[in-house]
């Protein structure tokens, strides 16, 4: 099993450029998760997803769009990157509220210059 | 507002025992949870409180006290491998992770 991957791993940005990071789950996951994560500051949630077919926003989701169009993929979009989206991104999945434990994916490190 | 709070940096000895505090306020409470974050990877889970008191798993222990809205983890018979960010996040009353900003533990020999 491969459970929670990223891609790409790395990537850098001019300001305005768009891209797109693909997560992909094999773990059957109904819930699965885009946070950001900054020097200093806790994981803040962009969007989430609760099953196939349906999205909502987190806390920070200004700038970014995401789709669910099959349960194992949760894309995450930006249209026209900005400096401030330079963060690590992770993705993660659960199987539910309950026990709220996720599984991270591996981390995509995004530089917008 | 929301918040989690832990401190920022801890130093401790290998063999040693350490412990990592968390002060929360939240609207709501679904359980707390630790993960271990090593330097460029992914958190990953260690473990879960949602009533008072002490779990304990091998090495590592955690204990809540909801009237407190306080949790510690503690690290028994430290390793160099334990050096690590841990990551306290409390779940909220709409099951929201809310997340602090972690405390690196920096481990000497």
């Amino acid at each position: 099993n491969a459970g929670v991957t990223q891609t790409p791993k790395f990537r850098v940005l001019k300001t305005g450029q768009s891209m797109t990071l693909l997560c992909a789950q094999d773990m059957n996951h109904e819930y699965m998760y885009w946070y950001r994560q900054d020097p200093g500051m806790g994981l803040r949630l962009i969007h989430y997803s609760v099953g196939e077919g349906t999205t909502a926003k987190g806390e920070v989701p200004d700038g970014y769009n995401v789709s669910r169009l099959k349960k194992q993929n949760f894309l995450l979009g930006l249209e026209s990157a900005a400096p401030s989206q330079t963060s690590v991104y992770f993705c993660a999945g659960g199987t539910g509220k309950d026990t709220g434990e996720l599984f991270f994916g591996e981390g995509s490190r995004l530089t917008v210059l | 507002g929301q918040n989690i709070d832990q401190p920022t940096e801890m130093t401790a000895t290998e063999g040693a025992i350490v412990q990592i505090n968390c002060t929360y306020q939240t609207s709501g409470f679904n359980g707390l949870f630790w993960y271990q974050q090593h330097a460029g990877e992914a958190p990953t889970f260690l473990s879960y409180n949602v009533l008072d008191g002490l779990e304990e798993k091998g090495r590592f222990s955690s204990f809540l006290s909801r009237s407190k809205g306080y949790s510690y983890l503690l690290l028994k018979e430290l390793q160099m491998k334990d050096s690590a960010s841990y990551l306290c996040a409390v779940s909220d009353s709409n099951y929201q992770l809310i997340w602090g900003a972690g405390t690196k533990l920096i481990i000497k020999p």
